[in-house]
């Protein structure tokens, strides 16, 4: 059964910092991997969908990239703001269905 | 992209009663959309897989007669739960995909917060 983690669990950094956040997974055999933004009590909003494919993908300040192989994915933020602060959350799918990971909250201090 | 609505986005019933949640795919046509649980602090948990035109798919451990899914047409699909306890209280989140176009990404909706009194 495909498992998805992400660390760290929570970050707090002040504005204007790059910062990565991790996620990794157990099976490769992946269809595609998506990187969400949740903020508190509301539903997802999808950031970057990356197919198997390929290695990475690229959005304003946001850029993720894959390593299928080594079961690995990275989100990478540049210059935080506050604005993006909320719980972020990979999925990959395979098996026709999504697997979570359980997200990393981010905190950026103004 | 596009567009995933959900209805409502809160909803206070009384213990016993049923509440429906509506899953609507706005500019794209669905035959697959997914339900949703999320605890607090915690990530989702797929309940079950809403199939246009036949039974939805439901994972183990989820009672099927508790949580009654319908995917009547390629734009809605519903999910009701009967006699409603407090214990039933959650977020739920419905994802559809563009299967049409051959999409690959996940769109989702809103969400429901659902608190049983």
């Amino acid at each position: 059964k495909q498992e998805v983690t992400q660390i760290p669990a929570a970050l707090s950094v002040p504005e204007g910092e790059n910062l990565v956040l991790n996620c990794s997974f157990t099976d490769s055999a992946i269809y595609n991997l998506q990187w969400f933004r949740q903020d508190p009590g509301k539903g997802l909003t999808s950031l970057l969908l990356i197919q198997s494919s390929q290695r990475e993908q690229t959005s304003g300040r946001l850029n993720a990239s894959l390593d299928k192989s080594s079961g690995r994915s990275t989100l990478y933020i540049a210059a935080s703001q506050p604005g993006d602060s909320a719980t972020y959350l990979c999925a990959v799918y395979n098996f026709n269905k999504f697997y979570f990971g359980s997200g990393t909250k981010l905190n950026v201090k103004p | 992209g596009a567009v995933v609505s959900q209805h409502p986005s809160r909803v206070i019933c009384k213990s016993g009663t049923s509440v429906k949640i509506e899953c609507r795919s706005l500019d794209f046509q669905a035959t697959t959309m997914f339900w949703y649980r999320q605890f607090p602090k915690q990530s989702l948990m797929l309940m079950a897989t809403s199939n246009e035109g036949s039974k939805a798919t439901y994972e183990q451990g989820v009672e099927k007669d508790k949580f009654l899914i319908n995917h009547a047409s390629l734009t809605l699909s519903t999910l009701t739960v009967t006699s409603a306890h407090p214990e039933d209280s959650s977020f739920y989140i419905c994802s559809a995909r563009d299967t049409r176009s051959g999409g690959t990404e996940a769109f989702f909706g809103q969400g429901t917060r659902l608190t049983v009194v």
